[in-house]
């Protein structure tokens, strides 16, 4: 069964760091492309970032640039998200999606369920 | 304020049809593809419509969608009571280098 599945959310103080993780399974991770996509409370679906298969090149929304940095383990099928200097505006569900074709056609087309991160003093 | 532009709120009763849209620029839907997702909170996001009119496998054909210069809509026929949630449209823009999101449309069945 192809799957991602999200985790590394939690409470976490204005300034201070936290590490997502996305685990892939049943496809062949490192041939794709894939992204962190996040909702919070109330709101709707914000993209945040968007790394290559090699993790060569990476894009990130202009909310978390020189914050989040997107990388990849392709050995170990794992997504990654490092978010520094946390705002409440990050407070969010935070999910892993694979990205289908080519970077401008920007189909997600399998997701995980989500992580929850909660940026509060 | 979302790059793309969608109706905050949708309705019909069942069997009736519905559409969506979704409204760009030149710098995203009027230069590239447009995909529609199906989100219920809580759970994971789901692809609908990709390449502006594509269905994946296992979504039906009552749902279609289309794209016209800088917009974009999702038609839904046949109107049932498990489409109630909320749909999003998205696209690449080449001047963000980035994916933009439209703000969502809770759809309602009455």
């Amino acid at each position: 069964e192809v799957q991602l599945v999200e985790s590394g959310g939690g409470l976490a103080q204005p300034g201070g760091s936290l590490r997502l993780s996305c685990v892939a399974s049943g496809f062949t991770f490192s041939t794709y492309e894939m992204n962190w996509v996040r909702q919070a409370p109330g709101k709707g679906l914000e993209w945040v970032s968007y790394i290559t298969y090699s993790g060569l090149t990476t894009y990130y929304a202009d909310s978390v640039k020189g914050r989040f940095t997107i990388s990849r383990d392709n050995a170990k099928n794992l997504l990654s998200l490092q978010m520094n200097s946390l705002r409440a505006e990050d407070t969010a569900v935070y999910f892993c999606a694979r990205h289908s074709g080519s970077y401008w056609a920007a189909t997600f087309d399998i997701w995980g369920q989500g992580t929850l991160v909660t940026v509060s003093s | 304020q979302s790059v793309l532009t969608q109706p905050p709120s949708a309705s019909g009763t069942p069997g009736q049809r519905v559409t969506i849209s979704c409204s760009g620029s030149s710098s995203n839907i009027g230069s590239n593809t447009v995909n529609w997702y199906q989100h219920l909170p809580g759970t994971a996001p789901k692809l609908l419509i990709y390449n502006n009119d594509q269905r994946p496998s296992g979504v039906p054909d009552r749902l279609s969608g289309s794209k016209s210069g800088t917009s974009a809509s999702l038609a839904i026929r046949g109107l049932q009571s498990e489409d109630e949630t909320d749909y999003y449209c998205a696209a690449w823009d080449d001047s963000l280098n980035g994916v933009v999101f439209g703000g969502g449309t809770k759809l309602t069945v009455l």
